[in-house]
């Protein structure tokens, strides 16, 4: 069973300039995850999606962060303008279904991360 | 407040040698994950375990939820499992779905 892909691994921009971020989470799972991993630290919830719908997004800063999952599959994290703090590892992960209990649905699985330097 | 807190931060070991890895977090939980992070920062599933035991090969893991507390065991480290070793834990209280990391331990395995 494949895993959850993330592409690009390595993007270097300059601060203000915009970028993007694509995940493919495995197969048939419904809820997808956009982890922010700033070095030294464990990663920090930015937004959940169940299917195609925004469960969570609170910590996600809106002013300049966006992501979509527009047919309930692969989703889009993107950053206009960044900003120097932004440098980090975005991770993607998916779990089965979020709105039943059990490990089967609720374990997340992660994928490689993208590493975002800001200039 | 602190809600997950990992120790030790740094832990060195010699190939061979045993070890503890602790969680604490502050609230009643509804599911805690541990994780390895390995050193081109890929994080690999170990246990899926809100309570109760679980051991796969040379790790176990033990969460007793009354004490609010997660240990993992490695027994005859090799190289391999140096990185940095995550619990990760979705609060009752919290958001569900959202787990919350603690800093990690830092494990370096010498030969």
């Amino acid at each position: 069973e494949a895993g959850v892909a993330q592409s690009p691994r390595y993007k270097i921009i300059e601060k203000r300039q915009s970028v993007a971020f694509w995940c493919n989470p495995i197969s048939g799972h419904a809820t997808l995850y956009w982890y922010q991993q700033i070095l030294g630290q464990g990663p920090k919830l930015l937004i959940q999606f169940q299917n195609n719908g925004v469960v969570d997004d609170s910590q996600l800063p809106k002013d300049r962060f966006s992501a979509e999952r527009l047919k309930g599959v692969d989703s889009t994290l993107k950053i206009q303008p960044a900003k120097l703090e932004d440098s980090a590892v975005y991770l993607c992960a998916s779990s089965l279904d979020l709105s039943r209990r059990g490990i089967a649905y609720n374990e997340q699985f992660f994928g490689p991360g993208t590493r975002l330097t800001v200039l | 407040g602190i809600q997950v807190e990992q120790s030790p931060p740094d832990l060195i070991l010699q190939e061979g040698a045993n070890s503890t890895l602790r969680c604490n977090f502050s609230d009643s939980v509804n599911n805690l994950q541990w994780f390895h992070q390995n050193p081109w920062g890929q994080l690999i599933n170990l246990f899926y375990i809100p309570s109760g035991t679980k051991q796969n090969g040379r790790l176990s893991a033990t969460t007793v939820a009354t004490e609010r507390y997660s240990l993992l065991y490695i027994s005859s480290s090799q190289t391999t499992d140096s990185g940095v070793y995550f619990c990760a834990v979705e609060l009752e209280g919290g958001s569900q779905g959202n787990l919350i990391f603690g800093k990690g331990t830092k494990l370096s395995v010498k030969p």
